[in-house]
């Protein structure tokens, strides 16, 4: 079975700048969510989807941050415009809903690096 | 408001040895679930071992033993005879219920271990 799939692995850009970055869940998974982990600390999750619909995105900076899931299967983040805090690695798990399971999945994650 | 607290950022271990992670935790809810995930170099988070509040024996996982006192709200990682590829980010996270069969995590802030040949 594949992994959690992420692109790109890494990116540099410029303050002010915008990126997006693109995840593939488990094939099945209906819950998926994007954490954010700055250097040093746990991951804190932005946003969660069920389907195509939000489950939680109550820590998502919704004035430069926004994420869809149009089909219920890949997920894209975007930040619009990026600042120096954003610098971060950006991880993307996902959750299957058939039966019942904790556990959540991660993919190898977006490092973003602002200058 | 949930809280996870990992109170060493670092830990030596002699490769064979085993060794204790510690994790505290707080919360008010009666039913919730408490992770360690390793997190390598590489980036990827990887699930080791899970804990539900409900469950009456520790979990085990091959050389990975959560010891779970509920009482004192702590659920430490336990990782008998230490190998090399187990230097890595240890974070503990705790589930938090979003509503119906939702969840998401709150995660610690890691402890690095180092395994010495």
């Amino acid at each position: 079975e594949a992994g959690v799939a992420q692109s790109p692995r890494y990116k540099i850009i410029e303050k002010r700048q915008s990126v997006a970055f693109w995840c593939n869940p488990i094939s099945g998974h209906a819950t998926l969510y994007w954490y954010q982990q700055i250097l040093g600390q746990g991951p804190k999750l932005l946003i969660q989807f069920q389907n195509n619909g939000v489950v939680d995105d109550s820590q998502l900076p919704k004035d430069r941050f926004s994420a869809e899931r149009l089909k219920g299967v890949d997920s894209t983040l975007k930040i619009q415009p990026a600042k120096l805090e954003d610098s971060a690695v950006y991880l993307c798990a996902s959750r299957p809903t058939s039966g019942y399971t904790d556990t959540q999945y991660f993919g190898p994650g977006t490092r973003l690096t602002v200058l | 408001a949930q809280k996870i607290t990992q109170t060493q950022p670092g830990m030596f271990v002699q490769e064979k040895e085993a060794v204790t992670l510690d994790c505290t935790y707080d919360t008010s809810d009666q039913s919730y679930g408490l992770f360690w995930y390793k997190q390598p170099s590489s980036g990827e988070m990887i699930f080791l071992i899970y804990q539900g509040s409900y469950d009456e024996q520790n979990a085990t996982e091959g050389r990975y033993s959560l010891n779970f006192q509920k009482a004192r709200k702590s659920a430490n990682l336990v990782i008998s005879a230490s190998q090399l590829g187990d230097s890595a980010m240890y974070f503990c996270a705790m589930r938090e219920n979003s509503g119906g069969s939702n969840y998401k995590l709150t995660f610690g802030k890691g402890t690095l271990l180092t395994v010495n040949p």
